[in-house]
């Protein structure tokens, strides 16, 4: 079946302006992570939904960064006034905790802030 | 503090031998782990997953890895190194309590010389 999907795969800004990227989850997976992925950093986790519940907001860096997942489904990320460290791979995964099935990740989005 | 270590940044093997990839965990819940491949440009691939029952686990691409509770290690092996592993692995830890969301080791670089 179908993987998780994010879009755009690449994307060049400048700083300062403010960005969205998309996450498409696996049909039927409750859970859903955003990761960043950076030299010298590694994975760092940012933000996780689960269902209904409260999303687990602890690892956003700073309030310009947001997220939200509408219809329990698709995932937005969305970074204001963009600076150059927000330059990174971002990474969406999706999973079925009840199922123990995941989590995937998908191909991710190549952030450049100029 | 939850914190995955992976000791090796790289390691190189030669095509045909066997692999081993070390994993060691400090957690404070049951862990769920995992083993994730990385090849460049790419996003991440599950491997394999460790939620409960038999301790050793078979994964994809002819893996495996053993928990070892006592050691707090999850070490991920494969008999015979094939060019096309050469990536690089991630080891991840996760817990209910801690809302399921992944903890990453800073990965190792696998080379395999013909």
């Amino acid at each position: 079946g179908a993987g998780v999907s994010q879009s755009p795969s690449n994307k060049v800004t400048e700083k300062g302006k403010d960005v969205e990227l998309r996450c498409d989850p696996i049909s039927g997976h409750t859970a859903l992570y955003w990761y960043r992925q950076s030299l010298g950093q590694g994975l760092e986790f940012l933000i996780y939904f689960q269902g209904n519940s409260a999303p687990d907001k602890s690892g956003l860096p700073s309030d310009r960064f947001s997220a939200e997942r509408t219809g329990g489904s698709v995932s937005t990320l969305t970074i204001q006034r963009t600076q150059q460290e927000d330059s990174a791979v971002y990474l969406c995964a999706s999973s079925l905790v009840a199922s123990g099935d995941g989590p995937f990740f998908g191909p991710g989005t190549r952030l450049t802030v100029l | 503090a939850q914190s995955v270590t992976q000791p090796d940044i790289h390691i190189t093997v030669s095509e045909g031998a066997s692999l081993e990839l070390r994993c060691n965990y400090s957690y404070g819940a049951t862990p769920y782990l995992f083993w994730y491949v990385q090849s460049p440009g790419q996003g991440l691939q599950l491997l394999l997953k460790y939620f409960s029952g038999d301790t050793l686990v078979q994964g994809i691409k002819g893996f495996e890895a053993e928990f070892k509770r006592s050691q707090s290690s999850f070490n991920l092996r494969k008999p015979s190194v094939h060019w096309s592993d050469a990536a690089e692995y991630f080891c991840a830890v996760g817990a209910l309590e801690y809302g399921n969301k992944l903890v990453f080791g800073a990965g190792t670089i696998l080379r395999v010389k013909s």
